[in-house]
């Protein structure tokens, strides 16, 4: 079963409108963080937001927020006034548990598969 | 700040070649690793370490092996590239924590391998 999955492949959105970017997550672990990542065609990955599965405010960032829906296991990043410098994938990522400090087990972030978001004017 | 440095950025392999992907980091993180993403696929994680002399297996290890012999350092080594290899490759690195936030993961810039 997939950990982390994003259910739009692409999305065509006008200038200035709003976005809203699905996420729903999987784990049966209650301590975990929940990623957003952009890509833009230069291939850097920049971080955009997180959210801590025991905060208890949904995270913001500038244009950036995160509808946090725990019991539903949704974790959908909402951009707001989208501009043209928007386009690109974007990927919901999560960590599960505390860092162990000795290793053993898959100890890093799990990814979607990505949205194609392409901001039109 | 270097942040995390990945070297080569772009690389031709044929099959059955050796090659190694270098990646450093200047910031004294304790974890590293090394994710490659694959068209439709997300990144998915090959090895990590949480520390010099550790070393462990991520999701998709075949194929691939890593040391990690000083802080700053965490090579991929790739002993005879197959196609399926071909790949956008991604080191890493954030602070070694019990509690973590979003913003600690800095990822290098990608290196681009194709094995033809």
């Amino acid at each position: 079963a997939q950990k982390i999955t994003q259910t739009q492949p692409g999305m065509f959105v006008q200038e200035k409108e709003a976005v809203t970017l699905d996420c729903t997550y999987d784990t049966s672990d209650p301590s975990y963080g929940l990623f957003w990542y952009k890509q833009p065609s230069s291939g850097e990955m920049i971080f955009l937001i997180y959210q801590g599965s025991y905060d208890q405010q949904n995270a913001t960032e500038g244009r950036y927020s995160l509808n946090f829906q725990k019991a539903r296991k949704s974790a959908n990043l909402v951009i707001s006034a989208s501009q043209l410098g928007d386009s690109a994938m974007y990927f919901c990522a999560m960590r599960e548990g505390p860092r162990m400090r000795s290793g053993g087990g898959a100890d890093g972030l799990t990814f979607g598969k990505g949205t194609h978001l392409i901001i039109q004017p | 700040n270097a942040g995390v440095t990945q070297t080569p950025k772009f690389q031709v392999l044929k099959t059955g070649q050796s090659m190694t992907l270098q990646c450093a980091q200047d910031m004294n993180h304790e974890y590293m690793s090394w994710y490659r993403q694959d068209p439709g696929m997300g990144l998915r994680l090959i090895h990590y370490s949480v520390g010099a002399g550790i070393t462990d297996q991520g999701e998709v290890p075949n194929g691939y092996n890593v040391s990690r012999s000083t802080t700053e350092d965490f090579p991929l080594r790739l002993l005879s590239a197959a196609p399926s290899q071909t790949s956008v490759y991604f080191c890493a690195s954030s602070y070694l924590s019990d509690g973590y936030s979003g913003n600690t993961i800095y990822f290098g810039e990608g290196s681009w391998l194709t094995v033809v």
